[in-house]
C-alpha cells in the first residue's frame, strides 16, 4: 500500500464548477501536509500548506484530518488554468530531514 | 539563476551506459533533494545532502546510484549502467534552511530516456 494514496482521475469539470480531490496517508507520524500542482511536463510547485483547523487561499480550500488521516482540497469556480496534476503531500521524519512523500497526484482538466 | 537550474534537460541513454545529471540549487541554499518521478507518478526521494554532507541516501534504489555535492553548491547525482526501468524524470530542490524541506524549490528536472 503506498504512503500516500489519491484518486488519479481525471476528473474533467466545466469551468466555474467546484471540484473536490481527496488523500489518505497511512502513516500516522506524519507532520505536515501539503498540496503541490504540477503542470504537464514542469516541476512541482507548492500551492498550499494543509493546517488542522482548514485553511484557505482564495478559491482553494485545504481540510485535515488527522484521526482519518485524510487531507481535502476544495477549487471552488474554477477556471482553466486550474488544468494540472494536484499532489498531495506529506512529511515525516525520516532519519535526519523530514522527506516530502507524494502521492501520484490527482489530474484536472477545465473545460471551456 | 533565479532558481533550481538542471541540466541536461533531456537525456537518452542506451542500456549500461553511465549518465551523470547536475543541478545548480538556488544560492545560498543549504539544503538539497533528489527525486525520481517515472511516468504518471508522484515524485520518489532519492537523497538528501545538507550543505556537502550527504546525510540521507535511504531512497536510491541501488548501488548504481550515487550522489555526490563536494563544495556545498552544485550536486551531481551519478547512474552507472542505466537499466530501461531508470527511465524517469529527475527533479532536484533546494531549500534555504538545514531540514526545511517544506520551503523547497523545484528544478525543471532532467528526462532520462534509456533505450
Amino acid at each position: 500500500r503506498k504512503e500516500v494514496e489519491q484518486d488519479p482521475g481525471p476528473f474533467n469539470v466545466p469551468e466555474g464548477a467546484t471540484v473536490a480531490f481527496n488523500c489518505t496517508y497511512s502513516n500516522s507520524a506524519s507532520q505536515s501536509f501539503f498540496w503541490y500542482r504540477q503542470d504537464c511536463r514542469k516541476e512541482p510547485k507548492l500551492l498550499m500548506s494543509v493546517y488542522s483547523s482548514g485553511n484557505e487561499d482564495g478559491r482553494f480550500t485545504a481540510q485535515l484530518n488527522r484521526a482519518s488521516q485524510y487531507i481535502s482540497l476544495l477549487i471552488r469556480d474554477s477556471k482553466l488554468s486550474d488544468s494540472a496534476t494536484y499532489l498531495c503531500v506529506v512529511t515525516k521524519p525520516s532519519g535526519s530531514a523530514r522527506q516530502l512523500t507524494f502521492g501520484s497526484g490527482t489530474q484536472l482538466t477545465v473545460l471551456p | 539563476g533565479a532558481g533550481v537550474s538542471q541540466s541536461p534537460r533531456y537525456k537518452v541513454a542506451k542500456r549500461g551506459q553511465d549518465v551523470a545529471l547536475r543541478c545548480d540549487p538556488i544560492s545560498g541554499h543549504v539544503s538539497l533533494f533528489w527525486y525520481q518521478q517515472a511516468l504518471g507518478q508522484g515524485p520518489e526521494f532519492l537523497t538528501y545532502f545538507q550543505n556537502e554532507a550527504q546525510l540521507d541516501k535511504s531512497g536510491l534504489p541501488s548501488d548504481r546510484f550515487f550522489a555526490e555535492r563536494p563544495e556545498g553548491s552544485v550536486s551531481t547525482l551519478k547512474i552507472q549502467r542505466t537499466q530501461q526501468e531508470d527511465s524517469a524524470v529527475y527533479l532536484c530542490a533546494s531549500s534555504l534552511r538545514r531540514m526545511q524541506v517544506t520551503e523547497a524549490f523545484f528544478g525543471q528536472g532532467t528526462r532520462l530516456t534509456v533505450v
